[in-house]
């Protein structure tokens, strides 16, 4: 069974430039979250996507966007970059529809820093 | 709106000594409560969590944790640490009414130190 997967591993780019980072979910999973983890902070929710469609979002401005694909793989676009979105971002998929009942698997993460 | 303090930025412990590590949280109600441990280079692993029922759970790698509502804590509790559980280790809540679509409200972690 392949885990979570997510590209690239890390990023560099420049203030106001936009970004896509991506995640294949683990097989059988039909959900995927995103969070922002800041340099030692906990992460942060984003937003949530199930059956291609966002069910689920954090305190994040618009420019903060996603997608979910049939195969049930997902990307994060950020628009307009500012330095603090220098972060760690994670993914995680589940089973469920996002139900706190299924275990979240998290991926290793997509290291963005904004210059 | 939830939140979670875990009070212990930095805790260190020596190999073969007993562990715990602190977790309190804020919601109107009970929880959905996780703890998560984040390696290098890894992403998050769910040690455990605990929903409802008995208030001592067991999770993997020979961590417990137990959930006191009158305290509103949740510390995870290790008999004796190995190096391999030098890690960042966070504490998370979920709020039932919102079915998982709110995502996780972390704690800000506690970096574990083992000392040989």
């Amino acid at each position: 069974e392949t885990g979570v997967t997510q590209s690239p591993t890390h990023l560099i780019k420049t203030r106001g430039q936009q970004v896509t980072l991506r995640c294949s979910s683990q097989s059988g999973h039909n959900t995927v979250s995103w969070y922002q983890q800041a340099l030692g902070q906990g992460p942060q929710f984003i937003f949530q996507y199930y059956r291609e469609e966002e069910n689920g979002r954090g305190n994040f401005p618009p420019r903060f966007s996603g997608l979910q694909f049939p195969n049930y793989s997902s990307e994060l676009n950020v628009n307009a970059l500012e330095l603090d979105d220098s972060a760690l971002y994670l993914c995680a998929s589940s089973r469920g529809g996002g139900s706190f009942q299924e275990t979240q698997y998290f991926g290793p993460g997509t290291r963005l820093l904004v210059l | 709106a939830q939140s979670v303090t875990q009070p212990d930025i930095h805790i260190t412990v020596s190999e073969g000594a007993s562990l715990e590590l602190r977790c309190n949280y804020s919601y109107g109600a009970t929880p959905y409560l996780f703890w998560y441990v984040q390696s290098p280079g890894q992403g998050l692993q769910l040690l455990l969590k605990y929903f409802s029922g008995d208030t001592l759970v067991q999770g993997i790698k020979g961590f417990e944790a137990e959930f006191k509502r009158s305290q509103s804590s949740f510390n995870l509790r290790k008999p004796s640490v190995h190096w391999s559980d030098a890690a960042e280790y966070f504490c998370a809540v979920g709020a039932p009414s919102g079915g998982g679509a709110d995502g996780l409200t972390f704690g800000k972690g506690t970096h574990l130190i083992i000392q040989p």
